[in-house]
C-alpha cells in the first residue's frame, strides 16, 4: 500500500513569491492533516481536514496561508507571498479517521525561503 | 504554557541500558497520547500510543500514563544504535486538537 504522498521534495523561493504543497493521503484515509516543523521543534499542526471539511484551521496564519481538499482526497496548501520566516518543513499527515488519531506522515516539503 | 512538554535533551545512555523518555501535559481533560519517533531528516512514525493509565507493553517498548499527575513516558528496554533519534511525546486534548511536544533527542552510544 502506498503511503502519504507529498511534493515537492524541496523548493527554494524568494521572499513574497507563492508557493504551493501537494499532499495525496493513504488511500481510504478521510483525516489529512498538514504541519509545519521547525529544526529542533516538534511539528505544529496548521489544518485538520474530515473529508473536504476543515474542521481545525485554528492556527493556520490565514492572511497568506490557505488549504483546499475539494474532493475530500488530496489536498494543496498554499502560501502567498512567503517570508523569511516561513523556511521550515511541510508535513503531511493522514489517518482513517480523527478518532483513531494514528497518523501516517507523508516525507515532508523543505520550504527555504531566500 | 504549552499542552506537552518535554526535556529537549540531549540524552544518551549506553547500548544494552534503559531508555527513559519523559513528557508532561497541561490539559487534565487530555486522553490520547502517543510516542513518534522522528530519524534526522526523516519524518515521524508512530511507535505506541495509550490511552488508559498504567502501563502497556509492546516489545521493547514500554509506555506509562499517569493521568493523575499528566504524566507520560516511554521505556526502551535493551537500547541500539538504531534506535538514535528524537523522540515527539503527542496527545489530544479535550478539544480533540492534537498537540505534539518539541521532542527528546536520544543517543545509543555502541
Amino acid at each position: 500500500e502506498a503511503g502519504v504522498v507529498q511534493s515537492p521534495r524541496y523548493k527554494i523561493i524568494e521572499k513574497k513569491q507563492p508557493v504551493a504543497f501537494w499532499c495525496n493521503p493513504i488511500s481510504g484515509h478521510n483525516t489529512l492533516y498538514w504541519y509545519l516543523q521547525n529544526l529542533g521543534q516538534g511539528p505544529e499542526l496548521l489544518i485538520r481536514y474530515e473529508n473536504e471539511e476543515a474542521v481545525d484551521d485554528s492556527q493556520l496564519p490565514k492572511d497568506r496561508f490557505s488549504a483546499e481538499r475539494l474532493k475530500g482526497v488530496d489536498s494543496t496548501l498554499k502560501i502567498q507571498p512567503a517570508e523569511l520566516g516561513d523556511s521550515a518543513v511541510y508535513l503531511c499527515a493522514s489517518s482513517q479517521d480523527s478518532r483513531t488519531d494514528t497518523q501516517y506522515f507523508g516525507p515532508g516539503t523543505r520550504l527555504t525561503v531566500l | 504554557q504549552k499542552e506537552v512538554e518535554q526535556n529537549s535533551g540531549p540524552l544518551s545512555v549506553p547500548e544494552g541500558a534503559i531508555a527513559s523518555l519523559n513528557c508532561t501535559y497541561s490539559d487534565r481533560g487530555s486522553q490520547s497520547f502517543f510516542w513518534y519517533r522522528q530519524y534526522s531528516g526523516k519524518s515521524p512514525e508512530l511507535i505506541m500510543f495509550i490511552y488508559s493509565n498504567g502501563d502497556k507493553e509492546d516489545g521493547r517498548f514500554t509506555a506509562q500514563l499517569n493521568k493523575a499527575s499528566q504524566y507520560v513516558s516511554l521505556l526502551i528496554r535493551d537500547s541500539q544504535p538504531s534506535d538514535s533519534a528524537t523522540y515527539l511525546c503527542a496527545g489530544t486534548n479535550t478539544g480533540n486538537q492534537f498537540y505534539f511536544g518539541t521532542g527528546t533527542s536520544l543517543t545509543v552510544i555502541p
